[in-house]
């Protein structure tokens, strides 16, 4: 079965910065592109950052670009989401992704229960 | 980017009646090269993440029951729930995913009348 775990979320102050993690299980976690996605406090969703498998490349979403960096430990079999210069308007549930084939454009067949990241003083 | 937006905001329906959600792109997501269109429809459950229902904008995924349905092509869509049940009750998101950003529609909130 398929369990994508994230992990990392909490209360963090505006200018902070916060690292997720996103364990993932049941399948060969090397083999699939990632992606991220946010959803504010009864808002919609919003797509965050993608990873290839090897990590050889990412992208981002223009709200979080030069802030954010997606990466991955294929080893470990975890995603990560390195958060800086975290601003109110990142407050959101952060959920992992996985693509439905391995690699290229497909849509998320797999997704996390998400973890709440709160930017507040 | 591309811009997806979808109709109506909300919505209820009675129960085994029928349930129409429109989205459209602001540029096709028809790719040439494979005919396929990148659109997906996932349905969320308050407190749960987003399930993914339907792709290559008509591809049901496993297990999704055959009263769902997506018919369009290119910038318009429509997702119908043929008879509507009551665990349909949901938020729906339309989503392109043939570039990034992989954008969003709003979301229709869909409810029992």
């Amino acid at each position: 079965e398929v369990q994508l775990v994230e992990s990392g979320g909490g209360l963090v102050q505006p200018g902070g910065s916060l690292r997720l993690s996103c364990a993932a299980s049941g399948f060969t976690f090397s083999s699939y592109w990632m992606h991220w996605v946010r959803q504010a406090p009864g808002k919609g969703l919003v797509w965050v950052s993608r990873i290839l498998r090897d990590g050889s490349s990412t992208n981002y979403a223009d709200s979080v670009k030069g802030r954010f960096t997606i990466s991955r430990d294929n080893a470990k079999n975890t995603l990560y989401l390195h958060m800086n210069s975290l601003r109110a308007e990142d407050t959101a549930v952060y959920y992992c992704a996985r693509v439905l084939s391995g690699h290229g454009d497909y849509p998320f067949d797999s997704w996390g229960q998400g973890t709440l990241v709160t930017v507040s003083s | 980017d591309i811009v997806m937006t979808q109709s109506p905001d909300s919505l209820a329906v009675s129960l085994g009646e029928r349930a129409t959600i429109n989205c459209r792109s602001s540029q096709s997501v028809l790719y040439s090269s494979n005919n396929k269109n990148y659109l997906a429809w996932y349905q969320q459950k308050p407190g749960q993440p987003p399930k993914l229902l339907i792709y290559w904008a008509s591809t049901r995924d496993s297990g999704v029951p055959d009263r769902f349905s997506c018919s369009g092509s290119g910038t318009d869509f429509t997702l119908t729930i043929s008879s509507l049940q009551a665990e349909d009750v949901a938020v729906y998101y339309c989503q392109q995913y043939l570039i990034t950003p992989y954008t969003f529609g709003q979301g229709t909130k869909l409810e029992i009348k």
